[in-house]
């Protein structure tokens, strides 16, 4: 079974840019979470959906937004990038939203942006 | 407040050395815990788990953790490092049927081995 994938691994853009960074969850995972880390601050929760509902969402501004597709493919988008978005960004994937039985997130290997 | 602290934040081992990484939460209802493990470049791999039972679980690449409640710690052991065990350690706490946005992860501990 493949595992989460996110696209693209590395990128760079500039203050002012907007992004846009892609997650294919594992097939027949519905629920997508978004991580922003850091050396600074560690793991930090963006967003979750489910079902191509936002379920949750982390103390972040309005400049970061995502979505999911039917097949639960999900995006998240940063407008007006600043140098302090510059950050792995990670995605990771669950069978359902309230991780039942399992606990267990599966996690892509991220997109590294780098704002200059 | 729920939080998850690990004191370390860089631990150098030797090559064939034993490992304890150290975990201590703070948790209102019953702890769900995690070990994930990061490799550079790579996403976070669950490494083992506690949800009930057995207080001392087993995850794999060899590593165990043991739940202490009266400590609130979940501390990460391995009795013989491999040079590929170098990589960055997350403890992480929720609870039952909780979703992502509820799980806690510290800050981490980067493991680095000596030859």
């Amino acid at each position: 079974k493949a595992g989460v994938t996110q696209t693209p691994r590395y990128l760079i853009k500039t203050r002012g840019q907007q992004v846009t960074l892609s997650c294919s969850p594992i097939s027949g995972h519905r629920s997508v979470s978004w991580y922003q880390q850091t050396p600074g601050q560690g793991l930090q929760f963006l967003f979750e959906y489910f079902s191509e509902t936002q379920r949750n969402k982390g103390n972040f501004p309005g400049r970061f937004s995502g979505r999911q597709f039917s097949n639960s493919r999900s995006e998240m988008n940063v407008s007006t990038l600043e140098l302090g978005d510059s950050a792995l960004y990670l995605c990771a994937s669950s069978q359902d939203p309230q991780l039942a039985n399992t606990g267990e997130l599966f996690f892509g290997e991220g997109s590294r942006l780098t704002v200059l | 407040a729920q939080s998850v602290t690990q004191p370390d934040i860089h631990i150098t081992v030797s090559e064939g050395a034993s490992l304890e990484l150290r975990c201590n939460y703070s948790y209102g209802a019953t702890p769900y815990l995690f070990w994930y493990v990061q490799s550079p470049g790579q996403g976070l791999q669950l490494l083992l788990k506690y949800f009930s039972g057995d207080t001392l679980v087993q995850g794999i690449k060899g590593f165990e953790a043991e739940f202490k409640r009266s400590q609130s710690s979940f501390n990460l052991r391995k009795p013989s490092v491999h040079w590929s065990d170098a990589a960055e350690y997350f403890c992480a706490v929720g609870a039952q049927y909780s979703s992502a946005s509820k799980i806690i992860f510290g800050s981490g501990t980067r493991l680095s081995i000596r030859p």
